[in-house]
């Protein structure tokens, strides 16, 4: 079983609709990180947070540590957002456990 | 640069050759990571370094893997013999002090091992 758990794996949207994308974990976390990984790029840090909710441009990421569940959230999609988002905590012995991620394609 | 670099970008092996993969980790970033990617899935943590000490090791698939930072800043992760299993892209990561900091990722090393 997987710590950390994303879905959808896959997910096609239309510019400028709103994308959800969900992420449940097993383990004690002393954090959620949601990282975005372009085609043959490398890994970029959008969000890192331990409570609560956080909000960079059109990007809102939300995290429930009684339920132990995050959620990345993109307003007006475009396809420059098409990337894999991946989904990753860090528990107190600063150990990573990461998603598989989840395949975004935004079509103009 | 500011940022974590990698070298080589990418590196083809003979199946049974050594290699010998390098992080530059963010100036005076303690923390150093090494992560696995085998294609279409995510990452897989192999190590963790703060400052020169190797404080976990227990992802590290193999006794043919090998870490090491011995000076506290750049670091070389060395894969002996290779085998086709290990076609991945390796990344590396760094962050300024310790738990649960923003790590920084590097744009990775592909390897290929044929």
């Amino acid at each position: 079983k997987n710590e950390v758990e994303q879905s959808p794996q896959n997910l096609t949207a239309q510019e400028g609709e709103f994308i959800t994308i969900n992420c449940s974990y097993s383990v004690g976390i002393s954090a959620l990180h949601w990282l975005q990984q372009h085609p043959g790029g490398g890994i970029v840090s959008l969000f890192m947070l331990s409570s609560g909710k956080k909000k960079h441009g059109r990007l809102i990421a939300t995290i429930n540590i009684q339920e132990k569940h995050s959620s990345l959230h993109i307003t007006a999609s475009h396809p420059r957002d098409s990337a894999v988002y991946i989904c990753a905590v860090t528990n107190t012995g600063n150990q990573f456990y990461f998603g598989t991620g989840t395949s975004l394609t935004v079509i103009p | 640069g500011a940022g974590v670099s990698q070298s080589p970008r990418y590196k083809v092996a003979k199946r049974g050759q050594d290699v010998a993969l390098r992080c530059d980790p963010i100036s005076g970033h303690v923390s150093l990571f090494w992560y696995q990617q085998a294609l279409g899935q995510g990452p897989e943590f192999l190590t963790y370094f703060q400052n020169e000490a190797q404080l976990d090791k227990s992802g590290l698939p193999s006794d043919r893997f090998f870490a090491e930072r011995p000076e506290g800043s750049v670091s070389t992760l060395k894969i002996q013999r290779t085998q086709q299993e290990d076609s991945a892209v390796y990344l590396c990561a760094s962050s300024a002090h310790r738990e649960g900091e923003t790590q920084y990722f590097g744009p990775g090393t592909r390897l290929l091992v044929l």
